[in-house]
């Protein structure tokens, strides 16, 4: 168990609509790391956020957003959703020394 | 993003030590050295990480050149439980601190 905890575990919907996954960083971790992995694309780095507040972007879509709430906790939020997001969206957290603890992943599947 | 170049695959026989390298010659005097694996359906997993010294834990040894331009990843004594993708990836200690994963070396252990 790495104490990083991501919500829901799976979630089917259709395209067009919009979801939001949610994250829980291990206790005392100010830094949140989002990843989306699909099978073609390997795994992708989207944003960071730190203490709040946005610290770096990657490959993320115009379509998605993150937020880090002041209890640290944080959503990526997905929206107009098209077949090609469905991947497994990482959540992993730090403390700023570069060692990650990565949750067990959110399975979307856009049909 | 510095880059580092990882052969896609490697095969080794359960019980015997296995030698992951990695090239980044475009690693800069900050950056760390950092290896993530990914077991099947699982999320990233820390292995080690290193700035000029070779390092151990308990999961394997980093060995790492004197110009910092390559490093292996040791796993002494593998087993069937080490068969996985591993990552080898520059961590900016300063800076955005974004941890970019590459395509990873597939590892398969023979039993």
């Amino acid at each position: 168990d790495s104490g990083v905890t991501q919500t829901p575990k799976h979630l089917i919907t259709a395209t067009g609509q919009r979801v939001t996954l949610r994250c829980s960083p291990r206790s005392g971790d100010l830094s949140v790391y989002w990843y989306q992995q699909s099978l073609d694309q390997g795994l992708q780095f989207l944003i960071q956020y730190y203490n709040g507040e946005e610290r770096a972007k990657g490959n993320i879509l115009e379509r998605f957003s993150a937020q880090q709430f002041p209890d640290l906790h944080s959503e990526l939020n997905l929206s107009s959703l098209e077949l090609g997001d469905s991947a497994l969206y990482f959540c992993a957290s730090g403390s700023g020394d570069g060692e990650l603890f990565f949750g067990e992943g959110s399975r979307l599947t856009v049909l | 993003d510095a880059k580092t170049t990882q052969p896609n695959s490697m095969e080794s026989n359960e019980e015997e030590p296995v030698h992951l390298p990695c090239n980044h010659s475009t690693i800069s005097g900050t950056d760390y050295i950092h290896w993530y694996r990914q077991l099947p359906s699982q999320g990233p997993e820390y292995v080690i990480h290193g700035l000029t010294s070779n390092v151990n834990n308990r999961m394997a040894s980093l060995a790492i050149a004197e110009d910092r331009k390559s490093s292996t990843l040791i796993l002494h004594r593998a087993t069937l439980r080490d068969a996985a993708v591993y990552y080898c990836i520059l961590f900016e200690i300063q800076g955005a601190q974004k941890l970019v994963f590459g395509q990873g070396t597939r590892l398969t252990i023979n039993p």
